[in-house]
């Protein structure tokens, strides 16, 4: 077990559609990460939020909307996508947002926009 | 643009054949360095990681990864692998805050 999990698994929505992603952590960390792994790229770093609140905001385009309510929960809402954002998701989470703690991942939602 | 490279897209080798990754990175100063692997069907876990002292870092299922400054390089190694071996490995840099940049990774076929 991760302890790191994310729902749902799969994901297929049109471009018009609005859903969430959900990320629960149950390691009693502080900080929580979203990334998106497209085929044969590395790892993008989308949002990190320390304490529940959001220290890194990656360029990311609006379309995304992330949240994080306490800091076990981060959310990625997302509206009107586009196909090109087709990839799995991931989170992670770690002890604190901090370069020596180790990353831990959940297992990510895949994502298809038609 | 600072970035993680891994030179190899996709390696194939027989089981107890002994494999080397590459990994270079272009940060200045200080690092963290990771190796992460995600089997087949699983969520990426961490291998290894670097921080300071000694530059031969071994980490689970023996592997390790030895860290030369002078190269920017932490290259992966394990002397003999296993078809469980089989997965994408994933370099990673820290260059001192909470961004991890990651390679775009590395697939390992074991066959046995």
């Amino acid at each position: 077990e991760t302890g790191v999990t994310q729902t749902p698994r799969h994901l297929v929505m049109g471009m018009t559609n609005k859903k969430s992603l959900k990320c629960e952590q149950h390691l009693g960390h502080n900080a929580m990460y979203w990334y998106k792994q497209s085929a044969k790229k590395p790892l993008e770093l989308m949002f990190v939020y320390s304490l529940e609140e959001r220290v890194e905001n990656n360029s990311v385009p609006s379309r995304f909307s992330p949240e994080c309510p306490n800091s076990s929960h981060l959310f990625l809402h997302l509206h009107t996508l586009q196909p090109e954002d087709s990839a799995l998701y991931l989170c992670a989470s770690s002890q604190a947002a901090a370069s020596y703690n180790e990353q831990f991942f959940g297992p990510g939602t895949r994502l298809t926009v038609l | 643009a600072q970035s993680v490279s891994q030179h190899n897209h996709h390696v194939i080798l027989s089981e107890a054949a002994s494999l080397e990754l590459g990994c270079n990175y272009s940060y200045g100063g200080t690092v963290n360095l990771f190796w992460y692997v995600q089997y087949p069907g699983q969520h990426l876990q961490l291998l290894l990681k670097y921080f300071s002292g000694d530059p031969l870092v071994k980490g689970i299922k023996g592997f390790e990864a030895e860290f030369i400054k002078s190269k920017f390089s932490f290259n992966l190694r394990k002397p003999s692998v296993q078809w469980s071996d089989t997965a994408e490995y994933f370099c990673a840099v820290n260059p001192n805050d909470y961004k991890l940049s990651f390679g775009a990774g590395t697939t390992v076929t074991v066959r046995a």
